[in-house]
This record gives structure tokens, C-alpha cells and sequence, in this order.
């Protein structure tokens, strides 16, 4: 059972717009939803990541957007660059004793055309 | 820079046998936990350790097992390895109270023949 959804698969942006990824989860207790980047070889790395109590983050050029009634939540890369070109993946857990680990996507390969 | 560090890299074992990954930690995260990523997909937890004894794990048969040591390390052991074991396998590490904020390390790529 996938319990984080992810899209697109993949994606590709013109240098200088707006890359979104969408994920929606489906269990109620999940409450922090990050977002990491893996660039091929690496490990992933910790990108923003965000809790229920607000709708949205930013992190420079990083947004968290988060729709609790629907259980969705969308990362928005502005001014994309290919720097940015990578894997991105979001994920669910939850807190407070829980030691479920953290849900993944199954990822979304994005590329930004210079 | 996490701060969590893995050995080997890459290594090739053959079916039916056993493997041992090796992590280390930063000081002060007493919690780790090892996740399993096959090629094109997210990775999958396995399991994690807190202050040397394991607190939960994933959808993962016993022949995957761990140990959590005094010093920050960890090792992840692999029995009777399959086919279908081989995959990048990551070592994470968090901070007591920082949540849920999870470092990964680089990862050990294991390829079973």
C-alpha cells in the first residue's frame, strides 16, 4: 500500500520558472511532511519540510504548500535553475513516539532546460 | 555536510550470502535508522535504533538486522542475501529534539549476483 502518491514522474522547466510537485498521503497521523533532493550518487538531502499547523513555508526559493482537508501537499521551486536538475521526493512520518520511519514518494526527476 | 558517514560505498556479494554496512553518526544523535533504496524508486525504511535498541521497523524480514553502538555507529547486517536485495542502502541519523529531522548519509550501493 502506497501511502504517499507523487507527481509527475518526471518534469522538465525552462530555466527561470516554476517547478511544482504535488504528493497527497493518505494516513491522518502523518504530521511533518519534508521534502529531500537527491542528486545521482548522493544520498538525499534535506530540503524544507513543513507541519500541519500552517498552509505554507518558504525557504528562499522553496515552498511548502499544505492542504490538510485534502491531504495534499506541493513543493514550488521559483526562478528554477539547473543547478536544481535532481530527484526530489517527498515524505510523511509521524511524531510523538511513533518509530515508523519516514513514508516516501516515489519521486519526481526533474530538469531545468538553460 | 550531514555529518553521518557510511562504508563501504559499493561492494558485490553473491546470493546466499552475508553483508555487514557500517555507519557513523555525528555526537549526540541517538537515534538512526537505515533505509532501503532500489533503483528509480524512494527509499524504504527498514528499521531504527534508539540508544541501542531497536524501536521500530519497516515491512523488512528478520534477515535484516542492525546494531546500534555507545559511540554514534551502527551497522546494518544482511543475511542471506537475494537478488532482489540489491540497492543503494541509506544510514540516517537525527538529533533528540529536532522531531522528526532526519540527516541522510551518502549510502552503500550493494549489488547481489
Amino acid at each position: 500500500q502506497q501511502q504517499v502518491k507523487q507527481s509527475p514522474q518526471s518534469l522538465i522547466v525552462q530555466k527561470g520558472g516554476i517547478s511544482i510537485i504535488n504528493c497527497a498521503y493518505e494516513n491522518t497521523a502523518f504530521d511533518y511532511f519534508p521534502w529531500y533532493q537527491q542528486f545521482p550518487g548522493k544520498g538525499p538531502a534535506l530540503l524544507i519540510a513543513i507541519r500541519p499547523d500552517v498552509s505554507e513555508k518558504k525557504e528562499g526559493r522553496f515552498t511548502i504548500s499544505f492542504n490538510k482537508s485534502a491531504k495534499q501537499f506541493s513543493l514550488h521551486i521559483m526562478d528554477s535553475q539547473p543547478g536544481d536538475s535532481a530527484t526530489y521526493f517527498c515524505a510523511a512520518s509521524r511524531s510523538g513516539g511513533g518509530a515508523d520511519g519516514l513514508t516516501f514518494g516515489k519521486g519526481t526527476h526533474l530538469i531545468i532546460q538553460p | 555536510e550531514t555529518g553521518v558517514t557510511q562504508s563501504p560505498t559499493h561492494l558485490i556479494k553473491t546470493r546466499g550470502q552475508q553483508v555487514t554496512l557500517r555507519c557513523s553518526s555525528q555526537s549526540g544523535h541517538n537515534t538512526v535508522s537505515w533505509y532501503q533504496q532500489a533503483l528509480g524508486q524512494g527509499p524504504q525504511f527498514i528499521f531504527q535504533y534508539y540508544r541501542e535498541e531497536e524501536n521500530g521497523r519497516g515491512n523488512f524480514p528478520p534477515r535484516f538486522s542492525g546494531l546500534q553502538f555507545p559511540n554514534y555507529s551502527s551497522e546494518l547486517n544482511v543475511n542471506a542475501l537475494e537478488l532482489d536485495d540489491s540497492a543503494l542502502y541509506l544510514c540516517a541519523s537525527s538529533l533528540p529534539g529536532t522531531g522528526n529531522t532526519i540527516y541522510f548519509g551518502e549510502g552503500s550501493w550493494l549489488t547481489v549476483v
